[in-house]
């Protein structure tokens, strides 16, 4: 099926670890980034890219970093995971075209907790 | 700095009964609205998109309307179902790049059987 892909869907790691969560899609498009979902805050940006070799932060980049080697796979990276990371990670991405933007496709997200 | 609240946080109707949700957004620069179903433990599925240029979309027992001028958008479900459940959120699209998607916290339905 066609859309975004996410992986791990789950993840325990221990303070101070590192990582890196996937996400891939197979539409061709342009933009994707990155968000988590806590609780009371709803979803907030981490770190976006309007295309291969482009990227830039959101709003709470602080502790991640992020690669757009392809259209198609933008990993988004802990460096040395925290609790305060405990959260879950969406994936999006979105196409801008000549009749203007066509929306958001969303993954199915990564639930991560830090220990 | 777009923020975007949806009202109310939380709503429980007996089944059959047809309801809004609501989206108010502060600045009316952007370029499209589009309303998400969560549900628990799940990603976000896209159920409706309305550019800044139209007025509403429709989509089966769904139907989202927006003025901008008012910084509003309303997303009405009729006859409410049980599998209607779920967390519903709005988010504006003010631009790529940071701007990005400026989500409310979300409207939690209840539908009762």
């Amino acid at each position: 099926n066609a859309g975004v892909t996410q992986t791990p869907k789950f993840q325990v790691l221990k303070t101070g670890q590192s990582m890196t969560l996937q996400c891939a899609q197979d539409m061709n498009h342009e933009y994707m980034s990155w968000y988590r979902q806590d609780p009371g805050m709803g979803l907030r940006l981490i770190h976006y890219s309007v295309g291969a070799g482009i990227t830039d932060q959101g709003e709470v980049p602080n502790g991640y970093n992020v690669s757009r080697s392809t259209t198609e796979d933008f990993p988004l990276r802990l460096l040395s995971a925290a609790p305060s990371q405990t959260s879950v990670y969406f994936c999006a991405s979105s196409y801008t075209g000549a009749m203007g933007n066509y929306g958001y496709t969303f993954g199915s997200g990564t639930r991560l907790t830090v220990v | 700095k777009q923020e975007v609240t949806q009202i109310p946080a939380a709503l429980s109707v007996p089944e059959g009964e047809n309801l809004v949700l609501n989206c108010s957004f502060t600045d009316s620069a952007i370029y499209n609205l589009q309303w998400f179903r969560q549900d628990p433990g799940k990603g976000l599925t896209s159920l409706l998109l309305i550019q800044s240029s139209q007025r509403e979309q429709t989509s089966g027992r769904l139907n989202a309307s927006l003025d901008k001028s008012s910084g509003r958008s309303t997303l009405y479900i009729a006859a409410s179902q049980p599998g209607d459940s779920a967390t519903y959120l709005c988010a504006a699209h003010s631009g790529g790049g940071a701007d990005g998607l400026t989500f409310g916290k979300g409207t939690h339905l209840i539908i009762q059987p």
